[in-house]
């Protein structure tokens, strides 16, 4: 059975640096890519980007270009956000999903994560 | 960038069927198949219910159905039941190769 478990729960000053980790299991990762969307309180979901589990290419959305980092360690099916200068409205829980490309494009999102609260205070 | 548009919510009684719909604002959902529709149950992850604008994934009970009609993708939920109680987003893949959500809508089961 795939599954995607993240790391615990952080709490983070202003201007920090703060890195979640999704460990998948149950496929193959390289096969697949893993996507980040976060979630503020109350709020809809957001695409933060993307990591190819096989070359590691990524693509990260315009709004958190130059803040964000992925990376992946491949001999442990683990994948990395890292987000840095952290401010208040980074507060959300964050998830990672896995994705798989068909005809250009990753068509879908599953499973997802448990999500990981951040809270920036 | 395409902004989605959902209504806040929507409610239905038992075995009712209700429609979510998912407009967007751009001529990115008119030219594109590349919809997907998520549930949310609350204080819990996403799960995948649509893809390819009516695609089920495997698991996924046929009461859910998609559907797309010019700028507007639309989730129909048949046979309402009161584990349906959640949030649900559509997803778009969009003509600047990023994913856009769609704002959510509560299901309540009445």
């Amino acid at each position: 059975q795939v599954h995607l478990v993240q790391s615990g729960a952080e709490v983070k000053k202003p201007g920090a640096s703060v890195k979640v980790s999704c460990k998948a299991s149950g496929y193959t990762f390289t096969n697949y890519a893993i996507h980040w969307v976060r979630q503020a309180p109350g709020q809809r979901l957001e695409w933060v980007g993307w990591i190819n589990g096989d070359n590691g290419n990524t693509k990260y959305s315009q709004k958190f270009q130059g803040r964000v980092t992925f990376t992946t360690d491949t001999s442990a099916n683990i994948a990395y956000m890292e987000l840095s200068s952290l401010r208040s409205e980074d507060t959300a829980v964050y998830y990672c999903a896995r994705a798989d490309f068909w005809s250009g494009y990753y068509r879908w999102f599953d499973p997802w994560g448990q999500g990981t609260p951040v809270t920036v205070s | 960038q395409s902004a989605l548009t959902q209504p806040p919510s929507v409610s239905g009684s038992p075995g009712q069927s209700v429609t979510i719909s998912c407009t967007g604002t751009s001529s990115d959902v008119y030219a594109s198949n590349r919809v997907s529709w998520y549930q949310q149950p609350p204080g819990t992850a996403p799960k995948l219910i649509i893809f390819e604008v009516s695609f089920r994934p495997s698991g996924v009970p046929a009461r859910f159905s998609g559907s797309k009609s010019g700028n507007t993708a639309s989730l129909t939920i048949s046979g309402l039941q009161a584990d349906d109680e959640a949030d649900y987003y559509c997803c778009l893949y969009t003509i600047s190769s990023t994913y856009v959500f769609g704002s959510g809508t509560k299901v309540t089961v009445l």
